[in-house]
């Protein structure tokens, strides 16, 4: 069964500041996309980043990007320049090419000092 | 687009009551999921459905049910309520076929709590 860890369940980092939150996970596909996804303290989930497997290249999304190294399993994403805004707890997930429920780590709860 | 949509947003119940759902997906999405989000065992996947038919389950027991209906609308009910049953339902959708990202859209969630 595919399992998503993160390891850190807490970060801090300084507004304007770079932070890196780690994800690693477990599956024997070859095909599969990973995610991040930010729940705020208002609880609704959006979508950071996502990162389909075939594609070697890192995806960015303007301040975010990932570093996915496929062969470890590994999925760690990037904050550049955080702002206070980005706050929240952070989920890393999987889901299968094939099977239709996506699976979460843990979440690691992000604070950003001013 | 409106985006999915979840009621009630929150309710109380008692032990051994029943309680259903609902959750109107983003349209021209026809699979929806659900999740129970609770803070020790984070989010949990209960039930996927697509076109009317229950395509995957989660681990939970046979009091967690629901459904999907022709315009895929979902409700999920759980009956003979217990005080772990406190926690917060979240409903996605997503797009498949043409277009198709792999990524879930959540709604806001029904945040649950049982006495």
């Amino acid at each position: 069964a595919q399992t998503v860890t993160q390891s850190q369940p807490e970060m801090s980092v300084q507004e304007a500041e770079t932070v890196t939150l780690s994800c690693t996970y477990d599956t024997s596909e070859s095909d599969y996309y990973l995610f991040w996804y930010k729940q705020p303290p208002s609880r609704q989930m959006i979508l950071v980043i996502r990162q389909e497997a075939y594609k070697q290249q890192n995806a960015t999304e303007n301040r975010f990007s990932v570093n996915f190294q496929k062969a470890a399993k590994s999925f760690s994403l990037k904050i550049s320049d955080s702002q206070l805004g980005d706050a929240a707890m952070y989920f890393c997930a999987y889901r299968s090419q094939w099977l239709r429920d996506m699976r979460f780590g843990a979440g690691t709860r992000l604070t950003v000092k001013p | 687009k409106a985006g999915v949509t979840q009621t009630p947003r929150y309710l109380i119940k008692t032990r051994g009551q029943q309680v259903t759902l609902s959750c109107s997906p983003i349209s021209g999405h026809r699979s929806v999921s659900w999740y129970q989000q609770t803070p020790g065992q984070g989010l949990q996947f209960l039930f996927e459905y697509f076109s009317e038919t229950q395509r995957n389950k989660g681990n939970f027991p046979g009091r967690f049910s629901g459904r999907q209906f022709s315009n895929s609308r979902s409700e999920m009910n759980v009956s003979t309520l217990e005080l772990g049953d406190s926690a917060l339902y979240l409903c996605a959708s997503s797009l498949e076929g043409t277009g198709e990202t792999g990524e879930l859209f959540f709604g806001e969630g029904s945040r649950l709590t049982v006495l």
